[in-house]
């Protein structure tokens, strides 16, 4: 059972473009959703957290959209740039004050071409 | 200000062997969280640790995983007899004691069973 799902295993743009990157999640009992950014052979590397009070959440080129009722999250990164070229996960979580497990999407590979 | 460190970054153990996998959270960070990455996967919970007890295993095999945390030193994942369906992406996460939602990562120990 997916939790959390990220339909688009990879995503290409172009360099100084948009990058929308999506996730879905199925467990309304989450309240917490954060963006990680992955290299190959590295850990993964928080960028961006959004609480559930919350619609928006922005900081610098990266922003994060939460439509509760849709159950659906999106990153927006803008304007792309090469090195933004990583996998991108989505993870939630169903407690924000007491610490609890982050459950992650399948990842989706952004590739950002010069 | 070092992250989160874990060791070895790669590990090789023939079938039935035991693999100890080290995590050293950041300075400061009191809670320990360890997931799996499969290949073609996305991250899966395992367990999360305090100092000295075990919060939440629901995430662990039942038999040949374990945990701890203890006072002094780093937090140990043991696999015992190991098979080749462990070989995998083993990461440790930590996070503080006043924000335990945000959770950051080691670079990972790649476990290679033979």
């Amino acid at each position: 059972d997916q939790q959390v799902k990220q339909n688009s295993p990879s995503l290409s743009v172009q360099e100084g473009r948009i990058s929308i990157l999506n996730c879905d999640y199925t467990n309304s009992m989450f309240d917490y959703f954060l963006w990680y950014k992955k290299y190959p052979a590295e850990g993964p590397t928080f960028l961006i957290s959004i609480s559930s009070i919350k619609d928006k959440n922005e900081d610098g080129r990266f922003t994060v959209f939460l439509n509760k009722s849709a159950k659906h999250l999106s990153l927006h990164i803008v304007p792309s740039q090469p090195g933004d070229s990583a996998v991108y996960f989505c993870a939630a979580s169903p407690e924000k004050t007491s610490g609890s497990r982050l459950t992650f999407g399948e990842g989706t590979q952004l590739t950002v071409n010069p | 200000n070092a992250g989160v460190m874990q060791n070895p970054r790669h590990l090789v153990r023939r079938r039935g062997q035991e693999a100890r996998l080290r995590c050293s959270p950041m300075k400061g960070h009191s809670h320990v969280y360890w997931y799996r990455q499969l290949p073609e996967e996305g991250l899966k919970f395992m367990v999360y640790l305090q100092k000295e007890n075990i919060i939440d295993e629901s995430g662990m095999p039942k038999e040949r995983f374990s945990a701890e945390f203890p006072k002094e030193g780093p937090s140990i994942l043991r696999i015992q007899q190991v098979v080749r369906g462990d070989s995998a992406a083993y990461f440790c996460a930590s996070s503080p004691k006043n924000r335990q939602e945000t959770q950051y990562f080691g670079p990972g120990t790649r476990l290679l069973v033979l």
